[in-house]
């Protein structure tokens, strides 16, 4: 149980274009998803919190214009990457706060590179 | 803000020992859950096992195990009879246990090392 899937696994982009990233929890509703970004060989770092039927809260620092995420159903959250840049290439994963309330479960992250 | 630290960025044990990975944190707070997560190659992030702070007793899962000291705001992970699959990288997390700002702080990995 508690299962939580990616898409796409990995996606390479045009400097310039949108990409979207799809966070999906397959066994279980989630209320709350997280998206965290990891650089390579660095810890991962929380980026927002996003909330089903409301406003994502982001972290300090995170540009919410840049990274736009939707939260439409209980079972999915997405992350948009607007007018993305070689300095966005990165490991974006995401996590849902398991049925039980206190524990969070990945996803198995999305490889992006930005050309 | 909860800081992590991880001050062990790479550790080595010979296959079947015992190996332990140390994290302190710090923190205003007197509730939170901490937690390991597991990180092999394929990047997926696996829960090893985790601690609510209002539990005295230290949490086990089979070979897993934590030494949690509130006080000293230290949470080690001991993994016993280390097998070749435990190879990963090993984060320590921490989550507030109320309130709405929940996402994770994690520490900076410890890098594990099987040697057969």
């Amino acid at each position: 149980g508690a299962v939580v899937s990616q898409h796409p696994s990995r996606v390479i982009c045009k400097s310039g274009t949108s990409v979207k990233i799809e966070c999906r929890s397959l066994d279980f509703q989630a209320t709350t998803m997280f998206w965290y970004r990891q650089f390579p060989k660095k810890s991962l770092m929380l980026m927002a919190t996003s909330n089903e039927g409301s406003k994502a809260t982001y972290e300090q620092g995170v540009e919410k214009d840049k990274f736009l995420i939707n939260h439409a159903s209980l079972t999915l959250s997405t992350l948009t990457v607007t007018s993305a840049h070689p300095e966005d290439s990165s490991f974006y994963i995401c996590s849902a706060r398991g049925p039980w309330g206190d524990t969070q479960y990945f996803g198995p992250g999305t490889r992006l590179t930005v050309l | 803000a909860q800081t992590v630290t991880q001050s062990q960025p790479e550790m080595s044990v010979q296959e079947a020992e015992t190996v332990t990975l140390s994290c302190t944190y710090d923190t205003s707070e007197s509730d939170y859950y901490l937690f390991w997560y597991k990180q092999p190659p394929s990047r997926q992030m696996i829960l090893v096992i985790r601690q609510e702070a209002y539990k005295q007793q230290n949490a086990t899962e089979n070979r897993f195990s934590v030494n949690f000291q509130k006080a000293a705001k230290s949470f080690s992970l001991k993994i016993s009879d280390s097998q070749l699959g435990d190879a990963a990288m090993y984060f320590c997390a921490y989550r507030r246990l109320i309130g709405g700002a929940d996402g994770l702080t994690f520490g900076k990995g410890t890098h594990l090392i099987i040697q057969p």
